[in-house]
């Protein structure tokens, strides 16, 4: 089991509908982020949110939309998606490492997203 | 990041030990070394990290070369839950913020009977 929770596991959706991914973890991390995977490929990062703050945006289309109300909650709202966009989303977290240690990201299992 | 390079695929009887190489030439002095692994359908999990010196853990250990441009996960004795895709990842040594991880495509891990 991970500690970090995503829902839902699996979303079906066409381009004109509008969802959202959630992602939750109760360990006390401030840093958490997306992560968006195509079948067979390396997991590849979207955002980085950091304290609540967006610190890290890879050039992400703004069809896809990140929000963390919280320490414990990030958020992925999405509209407008394209067939293109069908993947596994991840979620993680980690300590920020403040005192200069690295620290590893634990991830949840993901949303499977399908773009009709 | 450095750029890590790992062959595409191996092949672990149960019971051995599996040896996965990475190789990192280009890694600098504060880069250290992870390594993760994603089970199919599931998210990708920690499993041991390191700068240069040798590390063990429960799952596994990491020996890294005295010139650091190369490293070796060590699975002591594979199981078939062990098949899963391994990524060796090299990161900048965080100090206060929130840093990513850049995948490279890994080491596909088949564990047989």
């Amino acid at each position: 089991d991970t500690e970090v929770t995503q829902t839902p596991k699996h979303l079906v959706m066409g381009m004109t509908n509008k969802k959202s991914l959630k992602c939750e973890q109760h360990m006390g991390h401030r840093a958490m982020y997306w992560y968006k995977q195509k079948a067979k490929k390396p997991p590849e990062l979207m955002f980085v949110y950091s304290y609540e703050k967006l610190s890290i945006n890879e050039s992400v289309p703004s069809r896809f939309s990140p929000e963390c109300p919280n320490s414990s909650l990030l958020n992925l709202h999405l509209h407008a998606l394209q067939p293109e966009d069908s993947a596994l989303y991840l979620c993680a977290s980690s300590h920020r490492g403040d005192r200069g240690s690295n620290q590893p990201q634990h991830f949840g299992d993901g949303t499977r997203l399908s773009i009709l | 990041d450095a750029k890590t390079t790992q062959p595409p695929s191996m092949d672990c009887a149960e019971g051995r030990a599996a040896n996965l190489p990475c190789n990192h030439s280009t890694i600098s002095g504060n880069e250290y070394v992870y390594w993760y692994r994603q089970i199919h359908s599931q998210g990708p999990q920690y499993i041991i990290h390191g700068l240069k010196n040798n590390e063990t853990n429960e799952m596994a250990s990491l020996i890294i070369t005295e010139d650091r441009k190369s490293s070796t996960l060590i699975l002591p004795h594979a199981t078939l839950r062990d098949t899963a895709v391994y990524y060796c990842i090299v990161r900048v040594e965080n100090t206060g913020t929130a840093s990513k991880l850049t995948f490279g495509t890994g080491t596909r891990l088949q564990v047989t009977l």
